[in-house]
C-alpha cells in the first residue's frame, strides 16, 4: 500500500548540531509539507513543494531549509538545532494544490534539543 | 486573530450522547475545509472533507456557514472510540492550509 514515512521517529540532539529528518511518500504527490506541532499553536507550516526542484516558505521557516530532488522525498533540515526547535515535526503529502486539496500526514518525529 | 479558532474543551460527554464542535474562520477567501482527528501523540488523519451543502458520514455530519464564517461537526451517538482531539482545517490553497489549535473530546461509560 501507498504510505508515508518519516525517520527518526525519535530523536535527541545537542544545540548548534545539524539535524536532518527525513520524508518518504510512495503516493506520487507533488505537492510536500513540513509542519512542527507544539502545544498552544497547532500546526505550523514550516516549508513546503509542489514538486521536483521547487521549494517554498512556510511560516515558521527560520532555522530549516529543504530539498526536493525527487518526488518522494523532502528532507528537512535544521542548520543550528535550537532548543526552541523542540518539537513533534510532521510530514505531509496532498494531490491537488486546489479544490478539495487534503494533506496526509506521516506519523511525525519527535526532536528534542538539548 | 487566529485565522482558525476553535474552543479547546475538553469536551466530556457520556457514551451515546450526541456532541458538537464548532470552528470559525478569518478568511473569507477560504475554500477548502476538513475535520481531521488527532489521538495522542499520532498524527492527524483526515475525518472528512466539509461541502457547501453540508455532508454526513455515518455518524458524523459536517455543516459549513460561509455567511458566519463557521463550520461545525456533529458526532451522533459518540463511542469510547471517538476520543480524541478534533482539528479544525480551513485553507484557499495546499500551501493554505491552517489548522486550529484543536478541540479535545473525551467520551466516558
Amino acid at each position: 500500500d501507498a504510505e508515508i514515512t518519516q525517520s527518526p521517529r525519535h530523536k535527541i540532539t545537542e544545540t548548534g548540531r545539524q539535524v536532518t529528518l527525513a520524508c518518504h511518500q510512495t503516493w506520487n504527490h507533488n505537492n510536500m509539507f513540513w509542519y512542527r506541532q507544539d502545544l498552544g499553536h497547532g500546526l505550523r507550516l514550516i516549508h513546503y513543494s509542489y514538486g521536483v526542484q521547487d521549494t517554498n516558505k512556510g511560516e515558521v521557516s527560520d532555522g530549516y531549509s529543504v530539498s526536493r530532488s525527487n518526488t518522494e522525498d523532502l528532507p528537512l533540515t535544521l542548520e543550528s538545532a535550537a532548543s526552541s526547535q523542540t518539537s513533534v515535526y510532521f510530514c505531509a503529502s496532498s494531490p491537488r494544490t486546489s479544490g478539495h486539496n487534503e494533506q496526509f500526514f506521516g506519523p511525525g518525529t519527535r526532536l528534542t534539543v538539548l | 486573530r487566529k485565522e482558525v479558532e476553535q474552543d479547546p474543551g475538553p469536551f466530556n460527554v457520556p457514551e451515546g450522547a450526541t456532541v458538537a464542535f464548532n470552528c470559525t474562520y478569518s478568511n473569507s477567501a477560504s475554500q477548502s475545509f476538513f475535520w481531521y482527528r488527532q489521538d495522542c501523540r499520532k498524527e492527524p488523519k483526515l475525518l472528512m472533507s466539509v461541502y457547501s451543502s453540508g455532508n454526513e458520514d455515518g455518524r458524523f455530519t459536517a455543516q459549513l456557514n460561509r455567511a458566519s464564517q463557521y463550520i461545525s461537526l456533529l458526532i451522533r451517538d459518540s463511542k469510547l472510540s471517538d476520543s480524541a482531539t478534533y482539528l479544525c482545517v480551513g485553507g484557499y490553497t495546499a500551501s493554505k492550509l491552517t489548522f486550529g489549535t484543536g478541540t479535545r473530546l473525551q467520551v466516558t461509560l
